[in-house]
């Protein structure tokens, strides 16, 4: 089956330590996503590739930053995380253009120690 | 500020009934609707969406209207059944011309019972 893929499903990490997180997918699609979600709250955009161009959201951190190196991988990097980065991070994708629906993958559990 | 809203953290219906889940949104350059549905520890999945040009959309159970005036969107589904329960998330999009990015609400659970 199609599909997008988050790995790993739940990550620990050390206060300051880097950690990245993987997420591939089969659809072929141009547009890949990243989101943050935090307890009881709505996913939020962090950032998203069209292909190779990169779009930031205005109000993402510094700390948050991101590689796609071809259509089917696209990895977050934290560089330093802090407690508040503790959260449910999910990846989705595309097809180019307007009115798209986006598919999900299964999210990586972040917790921060 | 919150652009997309779902008042109703949580909703209980009787199987067979109908269920109505509602969604008011803020930002008139919203022009693409969706709703998703999400079981506990999976990603969201795409149940229905609706573009700013329509004011209804059918899906076999899934029905979703838009009302644009009132900036408020709703999805029923009916007869609702006991895998319909599920946490659903209305989400609004503003496209770039390239890529469709997502503003959600915070969910709302639905919990069908016998």
């Amino acid at each position: 089956d199609a599909m997008v893929i988050q790995n790993p499903r739940y990550q620990v990490t050390q206060f300051g330590k880097p950690v990245t997180l993987s997420c591939s997918q089969t659809l072929n699609h141009n547009v890949m996503y990243w989101y943050q979600q935090k307890s009881s709250q709505a996913p939020k955009l962090l950032f998203h590739y069209y292909d190779k161009d990169f779009n930031n959201e205005a109000d993402t951190p510094d700390n948050f930053q991101s590689r796609r190196p071809n259509t089917s991988f696209c990895f977050l990097d934290i560089r330093s995380p802090g407690l508040g980065d503790a959260a449910m991070y999910l990846c989705a994708t595309s097809e180019q253009g307007a009115w798209q629906p986006q598919h999900f993958g299964d999210g990586t559990r972040l917790s921060i120690l | 500020d919150q652009q997309v809203k779902q008042n109703s953290p949580s909703l209980s219906v009787q199987e067979g009934r109908i269920s109505i889940l509602n969604c008011d949104y803020t930002n008139s350059m919203f022009d693409y609707f969706l709703w998703y549905k999400k079981y506990p520890a999976e990603g969201p999945t795409f149940l229905i969406s609706i573009s700013s040009i329509k004011d209804k959309n059918e899906d076999g159970r899934f029905t979703v209207f838009l009302n644009k005036s009132a900036k408020h969107l709703s999805l029923h589904i009916v007869p609702s059944q006991p895998g319909d329960s599920a946490v659903y998330f209305c989400a609004a999009s503003r496209s770039t011309g390239t890529a469709s990015k997502l503003t959600f609400g915070t969910g709302t659970r639905l919990q069908v019972t016998l």
